[in-house]
């Protein structure tokens, strides 16, 4: 079965430090990836996706992410956090098209960034 | 463009009711999708929309069921609602392809007393 894996509920960090939020991912077919933030009462907004191309993908608030086909992985990093970053980010993937074209995301439990003064 | 919406936003209702949750989507926008978001089973699929045919549905019962109208507008409704269904409930939209962006709704905070 498909499934995604953050290990970490919580990642608390100092505003300024770098962060990485941990993604891994099983699946038989393969994949396109995807990071998504929550802040609260609001709905989920796209960080960033990889599809295909260079395994390093940029997105927007300074995140990137690095595919890792062999490890199943696609961790999200910033090099320096704000205060604005605390939030949930979800890591989700879908399936590439098996047989019928779907947008189903499978998402990961989150992980909540608690960045402190 | 403005975004997806959805309404009510918030909702409470009684066990053995039913409700009805209605999606807006970007304009443009064909496909849409709904999801259920609890602190206990996180996000999960419920069922995607496009040009008024459900293409995808989730591991959900009978009682959740949707549906799409021509102007792309969505509905989910809930028949004999259960405390397990209190939850968000959001909705994305995105053009055709799976690989375009879903943009989310703020979602339906869903209580059942």
């Amino acid at each position: 079965a498909q499934s995604v894996t953050q290990l970490d509920s919580q990642v608390p960090v100092f505003e300024e430090a770098p962060v990485e939020l941990r993604c891994n991912y099983s699946s038989s077919v393969s994949v396109y990836l995807f990071w998504y933030v929550q802040y609260p009462n609001q709905g989920l907004q796209l960080l960033l996706k990889y599809l295909s191309g260079s395994t390093l993908v940029k997105g927007i608030n300074g995140f990137e992410a690095e595919f890792n086909k062999s490890q199943t992985s696609f961790h999200l990093r910033k090099p320096s956090v704000h205060i604005s970053d605390t939030a949930e980010y979800f890591c989700a993937v879908i399936l590439m098209n098996y047989g019928g074209a779907t947008n189903k995301l499978i998402f990961g439990t989150g992980t909540l960034l608690a960045v402190q003064p | 463009k403005a975004g997806v919406t959805q309404t009510p936003r918030y909702l409470i209702k009684t066990r053995g009711q039913q409700v009805t949750l209605s999606c807006s989507p970007i304009s443009g926008h064909r496909s849409v999708s709904w999801y259920q978001q609890t602190p206990g089973q996180g996000l999960q699929f419920l069922f995607e929309y496009f040009s008024e045919t459900q293409r995808n549905k989730g591991n959900f019962p009978g009682r959740f069921s949707g549906r799409q109208f021509s102007n792309s507008r969505s509905e989910m409704n809930v028949s004999t609602l259960e405390l397990g269904d209190s939850a968000l409930y959001l909705c994305a939209s995105c053009e055709p392809g799976f690989t375009d962006t879903q943009y989310f709704g703020p979602g339906t905070r869903l209580t059942v007393l």
